[in-house]
């Protein structure tokens, strides 16, 4: 079945550093790729995407790649705020029956120091 | 934010009762899912749904059911908590079953 994997953490960074968690899935066909951020007491927000191979997600700094040969969607921004402090998902969806449930890493802690 | 909202946001019952909790949306978007989060799990999917009448099974769907009698509500039932229900439960809604928009989620106690 489809899967993905991620860096558990916690992953404790100082300000403006540089930041990748690594994203690898396993699934059949052509997923679509997600990262969602977590914050604390919240719900999940759509943080980017990718639906095709070699497409480029961004949004508020971060960025990932979608590279089909070596199934991985690495999460990566240049300088990190504490303000970035949250947990973060990798998601694929695969397509099944006409819906696209998601199918979820397990979340990556992400602690940013000043 | 898309319009989304659960209730209710906490809730604590007792092994055996039975227990809803609702999700509603108001952007008229197809599809809804269920889903939980516990520690080292990230998000499983529950069940979900594909338009008014029309749901399906998720990942761990055993002792939950749902139903979607309009496309703004999507009802989850535990028929009989169990203390492995003990979760934080959301909801996500999508036009294009692609991703997903979530709720703000509920915190449910089974004691």
């Amino acid at each position: 079945g489809d899967s993905v994997t991620q860096m558990e953490g916690p992953v404790t960074l100082s300000e403006e550093a540089f930041l990748t968690i690594n994203c690898t899935y396993t699934a059949t066909g052509y997923p679509s790729l997600f990262w969602y951020v977590q914050y604390p007491g919240e719900g999940l927000q759509l943080l980017l995407k990718a639906t095709k191979a070699d497409d480029k997600g961004s949004n508020k700094g971060f960025e990932a790649t979608y590279r089909k040969e070596t199934t991985s969607f690495h999460l990566e921004k240049g300088s990190v705020q504490v303000s970035d402090s949250a947990v973060y998902f990798c998601a694929l969806s695969a397509r099944r029956g006409g819906a696209d449930g998601l199918t979820f890493g397990k979340g990556t802690h992400l602690i940013i120091q000043p | 934010d898309a319009g989304i909202t659960q209730s209710p946001r906490h809730k604590v019952t007792e092994t055996g009762t039975p227990v809803t909790l609702r999700c509603h949306q108001t952007e008229n978007h197809r599809y809804m899912y269920w889903y939980r989060q516990d520690p080292g799990h990230g998000l499983r999917l529950i069940h979900y749904s594909y338009g008014v009448k029309d749901t399906d099974k998720g990942e761990v769907s055993d002792g939950y059911s749902v139903s979607r009698s309009k496309t703004e509500d999507f009802l989850l039932t535990l028929e009989s908590a169990t203390s492995s229900q003990t979760s934080v439960y959301f909801c996500a809604i999508s036009e294009s079953g692609q991703g997903g928009y979530f709720g703000p989620g509920t915190r449910l106690t089974v004691t």
